[in-house]
């Protein structure tokens, strides 16, 4: 079975300019999750969507981040412009939400570097 | 969803046991206790979970103290591919109105060495 793809692996930008990430979940996973990871910390949710719907963005700066989910598979998260304290890991994730069966299966990020 | 707090790095020698434990004082009745790993440049990876009982798997088991203050999670036999950072996490049951929030600390950074 495939994992989550998520592409680019990495990526590297000038600040100000724009930038997108993709993520494919595992198929029949209703649930996608974005995550930034800085430095020597721990992920932190941005995002988390229930099929097409976003049921939490609290975490979403979205004065310049903003995503979208499709047809309730494939995701986008883009930020623009990009600043220079945008520069981390982006993860994706995805489950089924079942009582059963919730674990979380992450992809293995996209590494942005903001110059 | 209750803090948690564990040590910032151990070391464990390979083909040892590697106990990892977890603080999390606050836990309330409903909230479970997850565990994920994030190996170098991956992302995290689902280990183990559990309410009350001890839980063995595969990969670990997870030892819950009686008060479920306090946790352990167990590497029976380390191998250098288990070189880590360990997530501790607790969260509320999905039947209790929680969802799949994980809210992730800086972890346990584990080194196995030969």
């Amino acid at each position: 079975e495939a994992g989550v793809v998520q592409s680019p692996r990495y990526k590297i930008i000038e600040k100000k300019q724009p930038v997108a990430f993709w993520c494919n979940p595992i198929s029949g996973h209703n649930t996608l999750y974005w995550y930034r990871q800085n430095l020597g910390q721990g992920p932190e949710l941005l995002i988390r969507y229930e099929n097409e719907e976003a049921v939490d963005d609290s975490q979403l700066p979205k004065d310049r981040f903003s995503a979208e989910r499709l047809k309730g598979v494939d995701s986008t998260l883009k930020i623009q412009p990009a600043e220079l304290g945008d520069s981390a890991v982006y993860l994706c994730a995805s489950s089924l939400e079942s009582e059963r069966n919730d674990e979380q299966y992450f992809g293995p990020g996209t590494r942005l570097t903001v110059t | 969803d209750a803090k948690t707090t564990q040590p910032p790095s151990m070391d464990c020698a390979e083909g040892r046991a590697a106990n990892l434990p977890c603080n999390h004082s606050t836990i309330s009745g409903n909230e479970y206790v997850y565990w994920y790993r994030q190996i170098h440049s991956q992302g995290p990876q689902y280990i183990i979970h559990g309410l009350k009982n001890n839980e063995t798997n595969e990969m670990a088991s997870l030892i819950i103290t009686e008060d479920r203050k306090s946790s352990t999670l167990i590497l029976p036999h380390a191998t250098l591919r288990d070189t880590a950072v360990y997530y501790c996490i607790v969260r509320l049951a999905i039947s209790s109105g929680g969802y799949n929030k994980l809210i992730f600390g800086a972890g346990t950074r584990l080194a196995v060495h030969p």
